[in-house]
């Protein structure tokens, strides 16, 4: 069965240090894609980043990076030059490739405080 | 930019009324998806549609139905609303073909009294 797991509840970071946010996951399909997205106090989920299971580069957009790690299933977040408008929930999510219907299955989530 | 809407963002009913959530989609997505999000639990998939008329089940569907009747608009049912369904439910959708991001509506945050 697949898993996604968040083992870090919650997490503190001074404002413009960098943070990394774990996520392991299981599964035994080849081809996969790893989601991050960010969940506010306003509740609506933003998409932060992907990474492919076939992609050799890890994944960056902007300040947010992905930290692959295919052998050991991990699939990292890191925020760099942390703001405080970082200070949010963060969901690592798992999905598979070739079915039509792109379902995702996600973490329970990392409670991330930027610190001033 | 993609835009997904809730009909609620905020929604308080007694047990055992029926309880209506809509969702509607303006980026012509075929998919579209509901979960409900518990603290420590995540999100869990509740049903999730891949074509008008088309659904599956989820995670946990006991307790729901949905309707997708038209492309932009997939609704959640809870029969006959009880405590347990007191949550923070989300609507999201996304295209068809290789793996795609989801895009997620505001939530609507019921509560049954």
């Amino acid at each position: 069965a697949q898993k996604i797991t968040q083992t870090q509840p919650g997490m503190f970071v001074q404002e413009k240090e960098a943070v990394t946010l774990d996520c392991t996951y299981d599964t035994s399909d080849q081809s996969y894609g790893l989601f991050w997205y960010k969940q506010p106090s306003s509740g609506e989920m933003i998409f932060l980043i992907y990474q492919g299971s076939y992609d050799e580069q890890n994944a960056t957009e902007g300040r947010y990076s992905l930290n692959f790690q295919k052998a050991r299933k991990s699939a990292n977040l890191v925020i760099s030059a942390s703001q405080l408008g970082d200070s949010a929930m963060y969901f690592c999510a798992m999905g598979n490739y070739g079915g039509a219907t792109n379902k995702l299955i996600f973490g329970t989530g990392t409670l991330l405080a930027v610190q001033p | 930019d993609v835009k997904v809407t809730q009909s609620s963002r905020y929604l308080v009913k007694r047990t055992g009324e029926k309880v209506f959530l809509e969702c509607v989609q303006d980026m012509d997505h075929e998919n579209m998806f509901w979960y409900r999000q518990d603290p420590g639990l995540g999100l869990r998939l509740i049903y999730f549609s891949y074509d008008v008329k088309m659904k599956e089940k989820g995670d946990i569907p006991e307790g729901y139905s949905v309707s997708r009747e038209k492309k932009e608009r997939f609704s959640l049912i809870l029969e006959s609303a009880s405590t347990n369904q007191t949550s923070m439910y989300l609507c999201a959708s996304s295209a068809h073909g290789d793996l795609a991001e989801q895009y997620f509506g505001p939530g609507t945050r019921l509560t049954v009294t």
